[in-house]
């Protein structure tokens, strides 16, 4: 059980080039999220999808596009990369969002600098 | 709004102590807590949760929280440390409306338990 797979874990680009990362997950969660890891700031949500063919906005969405065209799958774009989106990305998800559930699931993170 | 505050950026204690890791939480309704924890180069782990029920939640490696209505805290404790409970504990507030379901995080906190 792979759980939740994200890929790829490095990568380096050039300001101005774009590049997708793939999130996937094999637990059948409706849930899926894509959060942003920077020093002293914690974890920033950035987008979500509570389920597929949807998305939504988290604090800091803006120079990121997502798309859940596939329940297990969780795209985020970077259609133009600045300076300041160098941070580690972390996926994750749930099953429900509920009292009785709610824990979240990570992957193993993706750390992007851009050059 | 609801957030999460983690005050310590750095928490030392030696092995076979007790331990704390501080957060306080503002939320409008019921609050639903969780500790994460990450491990270096690693993406976070879920140890526990507060939904509702006793104020003395039991999670993974010995951990425990006590949530605290009236100072708003919800605690991380372990009453004997290990050097490999060393990490980065982040707590988290579930942020649900009637359009959003979102999980909130600490800035985090860094336990380093010293031999």
């Amino acid at each position: 059980n792979a759980g939740v797979t994200q890929t790829p874990k490095f990568r380096v680009l050039k300001t101005g080039q774009s590049m997708t990362l793939l999130c996937a997950q094999d637990m059948n969660h409706e849930y899926m999220y894509w959060y942003r890891q920077d020093p002293g700031m914690g974890l920033r949500l950035i987008h979500y999808s509570v389920g597929e063919g949807t998305t939504a906005k988290g604090e800091v969405p803006d120079g990121y596009n997502v798309s859940r065209l596939k329940k297990q799958n969780f795209l985020l774009g970077l259609e133009s990369a600045a300076p300041s989106q160098t941070s580690v990305y972390f996926c994750a998800s749930s099953l429900t969002a509920g009292p009785r559930g709610g824990e979240l699931f990570f992957g193993e993170g993706s750390r992007l600098t851009v050059l | 709004a609801q957030s999460v505050a983690q005050p310590e950026d750095q928490v030392n204690v030696a092995e076979g102590n007790p331990l704390t890791v501080k957060c306080t939480y503002s939320v409008s309704g019921n609050p639903y807590l969780f500790w994460y924890v990450q491990y270096p180069n690693r993406g976070l782990q879920f140890l526990l949760k507060y939904i509702t029920g006793d104020n003395l939640v039991k999670g993974s490696y010995g951990f425990e929280a006590e949530f605290n209505k009236s100072q708003t805290s919800f605690h991380l404790k372990k009453p004997s440390a290990l050097v490999s409970d060393s990490a980065l504990y982040f707590c988290a507030v579930r942020r649900i409306s009637y359009n959003t379901d979102k999980l909130i995080f600490g800035t985090g906190t860094r336990l380093q338990v010293f031999p």
